[in-house]
């Protein structure tokens, strides 16, 4: 497709149920970001793919939290045992490997619709 | 670790006037700096960003930011606004090359009146 897109767009939990969010990124980029936004909120950075290589996941909440990229394309993020506070808005952004000449860290990423979880 | 401010949570302008949403960054290296526009119930689109060179950049939609230095600010700015650019703003940092975390500031909401 033309842009990153996420699926579900919404998504309602009961507390304690496991959830899957899946993103599938722009054709061709190698970097994949996950994101979270609560409500009145900056986004805020969970964790970086590079291909399938998880190379940061520094921003995960907690070990409920786990993100793949098995193939180097879509990514899942699995948030286990749901709880309110993981109710927000889950971003998934995507960016090309730098270009010649391009710095690297400057590159664009381009974000998806995000998926809005509400976990009651 | 690096830091974005947005002083303001809102800001109101008339349609035709100019209009400025500011931000200010933390870094310890050099600052790589973004802007992007939210509309609701859709995700954050890019509208410029400074990486080097020319202090002043031209983005998407008419909209441009002046990187200063000395401020430690990357204020965006419009000639003359449009009740379409209501929307929700975030300026974001990334520091140097091998950091993979953006942060971004808590947002500006900009309305624009006809």
């Amino acid at each position: 497709g033309a842009g990153v897109s996420q699926s579900p767009r919404y998504k309602v939990a009961k507390r304690g149920q496991d959830v899957a969010l899946r993103c599938d990124p722009i054709s061709g980029h190698v970097s994949l970001f996950w994101y979270q936004q609560a409500l009145g909120q900056g986004p805020e950075f969970l964790t970086y793919f590079q291909n399938e290589a998880q190379l940061d996941k520094s921003g995960l909440p907690s070990d409920r939290f786990f993100a793949e990229r098995p193939e180097g394309s879509v990514s899942t993020l699995k948030i286990q045992r749901t709880q309110q506070e993981d109710s927000a808005v889950y971003l998934c952004a995507s960016s090309h490997r730098p270009g010649q000449g391009e710095v690297r860290g400057g590159e664009t990423q381009y974000f998806g619709p995000g998926t809005r979880l509400l976990v009651l | 670790a690096q830091s974005v401010a947005q002083p303001e949570d809102q800001v109101n302008v008339a349609e035709g006037n100019p209009l400025t949403v500011k931000c200010t960054y933390s870094v310890s290296g050099n600052p790589y700096l973004f802007w992007y526009v939210q509309y609701p119930n859709r995700g954050l689109q890019f509208l410029l960003k400074y990486i080097t060179g020319d202090n002043l950049v031209k983005g998407s939609y008419g909209f441009e930011a002046e990187f200063n230095k000395s401020q430690t600010s990357f204020h965006l700015k419009k000639p003359s606004a449009l009740v379409s650019d209501s929307a929700l703003y975030f300026c974001a940092v990334r520091e140097g090359t091998y950091n993979n975390d953006m942060r971004f500031g808590a947002g500006t909401r900009l309305t624009v009146k006809p």
